[in-house]
């Protein structure tokens, strides 16, 4: 089934570095999202990017969108300690009765050093 | 967090016994979902609702019941049946349900349940 695959599993940084998370997918999407999820705790949506954008901002972050790649990227600049979480990208799908579906990958671990 | 609310918190079953996990949201939201999450996994599609008085199974409903009959509560029972229960729960909802112009989905707290 069709799902976004986010690389690396696991990133550590400094404070004030920029960090970079990439999602894979492998059918054609209408959207894409990205989520954080704190330790223990429920998602948080952090943006969406539709299938006909390139590009979107958000406060420090952006996100890239390469449909020919089947690929997004979230760029977190100048990390902070409250940056550490995990974050997820979110596809949409179908489900076997035919109705649109989120299919999340793994997630990426993000731990931001003081 | 937003304005769903889940609980408990925290919940202990032993095995052999249905439990109820509660998801209520105050956000006027048509659709509701339920997901399951498991330690370093993304998150696996319960059951989702679109609207009062309906829903539908999502990718891993076996074991699993719930009921939408108002639009603020959309409860969780985790049969006997479900054979590996112990994993964290989520519930969210989005303004309308899925198709085009899919939206965000809010999310609960989440209820961690752990077999005994």
């Amino acid at each position: 089934s069709q799902q976004g695959e986010e690389d690396p599993q696991a990133l550590s940084i400094q404070e004030g570095e920029n960090a970079t998370m990439n999602c894979s997918y492998k059918t054609s999407i209408n959207n894409l999202q990205w989520y954080r999820q704190n330790s223990g705790r429920g998602l948080v949506h952090l943006i969406l990017i539709r299938s006909n954008e390139r590009e979107k901002h958000s406060g420090r972050l952006r996100v890239t969108l390469d449909t020919s790649k089947k690929s997004s990227s979230l760029l977190i600049t100048a990390s902070r300690a409250a940056d550490t979480a995990s974050y997820f990208c979110a596809t949409d799908a179908w489900t076997q009765g035919g109705s649109e579906k989120l299919v999340f990958g793994k997630g990426t671990k993000l731990t931001v050093n003081p | 967090d937003g304005g769903i609310t889940q609980s408990p918190k925290y919940l202990f079953r032993k095995e052999g016994q249905n439990v109820t996990l509660s998801c209520e949201q105050n956000l006027n939201h048509d659709a509701m979902y339920w997901y399951r999450q498991d330690p370093g996994q993304g998150l696996r599609l319960i059951y989702y609702s679109q609207i009062v008085n309906d829903f539908q199974k999502g990718d891993i409903a076996e074991g699993y019941s719930v009921s939408r009959e108002k639009k603020e509560s959309f409860p969780l029972t985790v049969t006997s049946a479900q054979k590996n229960p112990t994993a964290f729960y989520l519930c969210a909802s989005s303004p309308t349900g899925p198709g085009v112009g899919y939206n965000e989905q809010f999310f609960g707290p989440g209820t961690r349940l752990t077999v005994l």
